[in-house]
């Protein structure tokens, strides 16, 4: 089965900049999404096919899939940012939809 | 506004069966296909079940296929999960969540109900 590996934590001081990666065999090949969940709150989709933003995400969130691994970054991270993080691909040999194991962020 | 109540939650022997609902507002249900999600005490997110916008399609997940199954009435705008034969690796939020018609993400998602799978 496809599987999504993604770094655990990643800790930011507000202001700078998150980047978030999610690698995958042959990833570029594939739509990649990406979802926000603060604690105790259902996720949020924040980027879809790579990187198109929903209507009401700030264009600080932005995505990119090229060179064998996609990203999601955050610029001028902010307190609210601080939540868990998921990539998310639909695997076309089996139909079925693979989320990344997440990644913490962490506003210092 | 687009929402997703789930509801059915509860505590469970192992063995034992449940069924969750999902009931949408705000838009055309019958036009989308649905998901289900579950999250597992302090772990990330894993897929469950999917369904096509007329419950034509369905797809399971390794860890639950013949035992859970996933339904819809689109006459009353609701989404289902039967799930039986219920383990305690079976215990997490469900959620449930919108597959817009032509893609495979989810947007948007319900608030979750919690199963606990226990003696």
């Amino acid at each position: 089965s496809y599987v999504l590996t993604q770094s655990p934590s990643v800790s930011v001081a507000p202001g700078e900049t998150a980047t978030i990666t999610c690698g995958g065999n042959n990833i570029g090949s594939k739509r990649v999404h990406w979802y926000q969940q603060k604690s105790r709150q259902a996720p949020v989709l924040v980027v879809h096919d790579n990187s198109d933003r929903p209507s009401g995400i700030p264009e600080r969130f932005s995505g990119s899939n090229f060179g064998g691994t996609a990203t999601l970054t955050v610029s001028r991270v902010e307190a609210g940012d601080e939540a868990d993080y998921y990539c998310q691909v639909w695997d076309i040999n089996s139909d079925h939809y693979v989320f990344g194991s997440g990644t913490k962020v962490t506003v210092l | 506004q687009v929402q997703l109540v789930e509801s059915g939650g509860g505590v469970v022997q192992p063995g034992g069966s449940l069924r969750l609902s999902c009931v949408a507002t705000g838009f055309t249900f019958s036009r989308h296909g649905m998901c289900w999600v579950r999250q597992a005490p302090g772990k990330g997110l894993e897929w469950v079940a999917v369904t096509s916008y007329n419950g034509d399609y369905k797809y399971y997940a390794d860890s639950v296929k013949g035992r859970f199954t996933v339904s819809r009435d689109n006459s009353k705008n609701t989404l289902y999960l039967q799930m039986n034969s219920l383990r305690a690796d079976d215990a997490a939020v469900y959620y449930c969540a919108m597959r817009p018609a032509g893609y495979n993400w989810f947007d948007p998602w319900g608030q979750g109900t919690l199963v606990t799978v226990s003696s």
